[in-house]
């Protein structure tokens, strides 16, 4: 199976912040990693898909980057609706595997 | 747009089967693969695993020996049995498409006597 290191697990940002989250993963996925952002009580919602796809309705403030083993979103000015956990899936093998969430926190 | 909705009991006895489905609406459930993923409260995500609707299944081995999916195309609809259930089934459960695109709201299922 596809281990998924996903860091950091939370922190703390202000709005406008430029925030970072990173998956790193135990083998080669290529570009098959997507992004989801997970509000309180709700579904997982899909941010980016292949790695740097924004998926169509999300706000181009988020981007994704990295291939091989390391992926990073990027929220560029954080808004007060990007408070959230954040959650990035390997989609290169099954069983598909999740990192373990990272939960942006306001400051 | 494909929308998903999962639907099922939400209170399941101990060592009981756990059955919900998945009803797709906008597009047919011929036209993806399937996915069903969990979410125990305050937990991370975890797949449980994938089908195919010419009946190609692939399980994660951690519950390989108790899930079941299949598909119903005269209802539009995908369906997980989980058997044999425990306190540590207890979750959100979520069905989405094969690439984990679009996900159901999700329905939580409560394993307790």
């Amino acid at each position: 199976d596809i281990q998924v290191t996903q860091s950091p697990s939370s922190l703390s940002a202000s709005i406008g912040d430029r925030v970072t989250i990173t998956c790193r993963t135990s083998q080669t996925i290529s570009r098959s990693l997507n992004w989801y952002q997970q509000e309180t009580g709700k579904a997982p919602k899909l941010l980016i898909f292949g790695a740097t796809g924004l998926q169509r309705g999300v706000p181009s403030r988020f981007s994704g980057s990295g291939s091989g083993t390391v992926f990073t979103l990027t929220i560029n000015g954080l808004q007060p609706e990007d408070f959230a956990t954040y959650h990035c899936l390997q989609i290169y093998s099954v069983p598909l595997t999740f990192g373990g969430g990272t939960r942006v926190e306001i400051k | 747009q494909v929308l998903l909705q999962e639907s099922g009991p939400g209170l399941v006895k101990p060592l009981e089967t756990l059955s919900l489905t998945c009803t797709v609406s906008g597009d047919s459930v011929s036209a993806f693969y399937w996915n069903w993923i969990r979410q125990p409260a305050g937990k991370g995500l975890e797949w449980i695993g994938r089908f195919y609707t010419n009946g190609t299944t692939t399980y994660n081995p951690s519950l390989k020996s108790r899930v079941t999916m299949s598909v119903d195309t005269s209802k539009n609809q995908v369906s997980l049995r989980l058997t044999s259930v425990t306190a540590a089934d207890s979750a959100v459960y979520y069905c989405a498409t094969g690439a984990a695109k679009y996900w159901g709201q999700g329905t939580l299922v409560t394993v307790s006597s």
